[in-house]
């Protein structure tokens, strides 16, 4: 397996830009997840795939967020409108379709909203 | 719902002493219970998890963990630190019953390791 990659790692954008990641999940994985992890504090769960079907999302993600799986492979995640707020890492994270199985986390991608 | 305390935001300590990690939890639900590590710029990588069974958990590293139903902890602990141990260590839960399977973390524990 060479591991959950994502892209970019960094991104610096202007209030008001719209922003798109992607995540590339370990081959086979069924189940796809977003964390979001602002300075100091401990991941947060945004949204979640089983295949290509977004199972459950957070309250967290308000309507300027949007994540896609098609197909059941990569996934991206859209910020529309970024704001200073969105400022954080989002995680990606993936495991087989067992609910003890493990996640593996990608290495994240870090937004800086100006 | 599921919630995770983590007590300490900074534990110090000096290679090759001892070190524990808490971490309390809340659920009406029964759970599964995880730690992971966090190094500088970095993904989360699996320390250890308890799922069932014995409450004495060990994982990599020589990190172990042990679930305490009545008190609602899974502390962490290492009987000898490294250098190499300097991270950020997060204790997570998740619902043990449905299909699904998120993660609810606590705000973590920098685990400072010096000579």
């Amino acid at each position: 397996d060479t591991g959950v990659s994502q892209d970019p790692r960094h991104k610096i954008t202007k209030r008001g830009q719209n922003v798109t990641f992607r995540c590339d999940p370990i081959s086979e994985h069924n189940r796809l997840y977003w964390y979001r992890q602002t300075l100091g504090q401990g991941p947060e769960f945004l949204t979640y795939f089983q295949n290509e079907a977004q199972l459950e999302k957070s309250r967290l993600l308000s309507d300027r967020f949007s994540a896609e799986r098609p197909k059941g492979s990569f996934s991206t995640l859209e910020i529309q409108r970024t704001e200073q707020g969105d400022s954080a890492m989002y995680l990606c994270a993936s495991s087989p379709s067992v609910i003890t199985d493990t996640q593996y986390f990608g290495p994240g991608t870090r937004l800086t909203v100006l | 719902a599921q919630s995770v305390t983590q007590l300490d935001s900074q534990v110090p300590v000096f290679e090759e002493a001892p070190v524990e990690l808490r971490c309390n939890y809340s659920s009406s639900v029964s759970v599964y219970l995880f730690w992971y590590v966090q190094y500088p710029n970095q993904g989360l990588q699996l320390l250890l998890k308890y799922l069932s069974g014995s409450t004495l958990v060990k994982g990599i590293n020589g990190f172990e963990a042990e679930f305490n139903k009545s008190q609602t902890s899974f502390h962490l602990r290492k009987p000898s630190v490294h250098i190499s141990d300097t991270a950020e260590y997060f204790c997570a839960v998740s619902a043990g019953t449905g299909t699904a399977s998120k993660l609810t973390f606590g705000t973590g524990t920098r685990l400072q390791v010096t000579l």
